[in-house]
């Protein structure tokens, strides 16, 4: 059973046109959630960690949020450089360390 | 500071051969962790090492996989007798500090990868 789905999993953008990734997860207890973006041949790239409810951090056009339930990633704007696939992953309290990975969502964004 | 280092970047194998991967983490972090992408699949977590210790290696098969992290020198993941299934892209992530601790020391920073290839 998945711990971790993420939504769509594809999404296609013009540039501008802002929207949101979602990230659900069914753990109880969670220790951490991570965003992460992979470029085609490479390695995931981290973006941000998360860890309460209710906390949020930016990176220039990217936004993450936390919920109980599901954590966000929001694109603001985003242009063609933007296009990766977006991977998200969660840590469980109480000594498990390893992070669980979603399936990831492929971004492209068109000029 | 210089990231993760995996080599080789690509490597090609025939059946039975065996492959070796090597990774070197950030400086300053002294937790290893091996990773396997396949195609259209999420990152599946195979082992956690330190310095000398494997720590949990839950996620590695059983037969023809191994992995050790030296006093010196890079972590290594050791694929004997190659399949075909076992193509695929490895990566290797690190991270500074045991899990204990909440902030930055939970966070792992990725390699660029070896992708495998089995004839």
């Amino acid at each position: 059973e998945d711990q971790v789905t993420q939504s769509p999993e594809a999404l296609r953008l013009q540039e501008g046109e802002s929207s949101s990734l979602n990230c659900s997860y069914t753990v109880s207890g969670l220790r951490g959630l991570f965003w992460y973006r992979q470029d085609p041949g490479k390695g995931p790239e981290f973006l941000f960690t998360l860890y309460s409810a209710g906390e949020e951090k930016e990176k220039e056009r990217l936004k993450a949020t936390l919920t109980k339930k599901e954590s966000f990633l929001h694109i603001t704007a985003p242009k063609p450089e933007d296009s990766a696939t977006y991977l998200c992953a969660v840590t469980l309290s109480g000594g498990s360390y390893i992070p669980t990975f979603g399936r990831g969502t492929s971004l492209i964004v068109h000029p | 500071n210089a990231g993760v280092m995996q080599n080789p970047r690509h490597l090609v194998r025939r059946r039975g051969q065996e492959a070796r991967l090597r990774c070197s983490p950030m400086k300053g972090h002294s937790h290893v962790y091996w990773y396997r992408q396949l195609p259209e699949e999420g990152l599946k977590f195979m082992v956690y090492l330190q310095k000398e210790n494997i720590i949990d290696e839950s996620g590695m098969p059983k037969e023809r996989f191994s992995a050790e992290f030296p006093k010196e020198g890079p972590s290594i993941l050791r694929i004997q007798q190659v399949v075909r299934g076992d193509s695929a892209a490895y990566f290797c992530a690190s991270s500074p500090f045991f899990q204990g601790f909440q902030g930055d020391t939970d966070t792992q920073y990725f390699g660029p990868g070896t992708r495998l290839t089995v004839l």
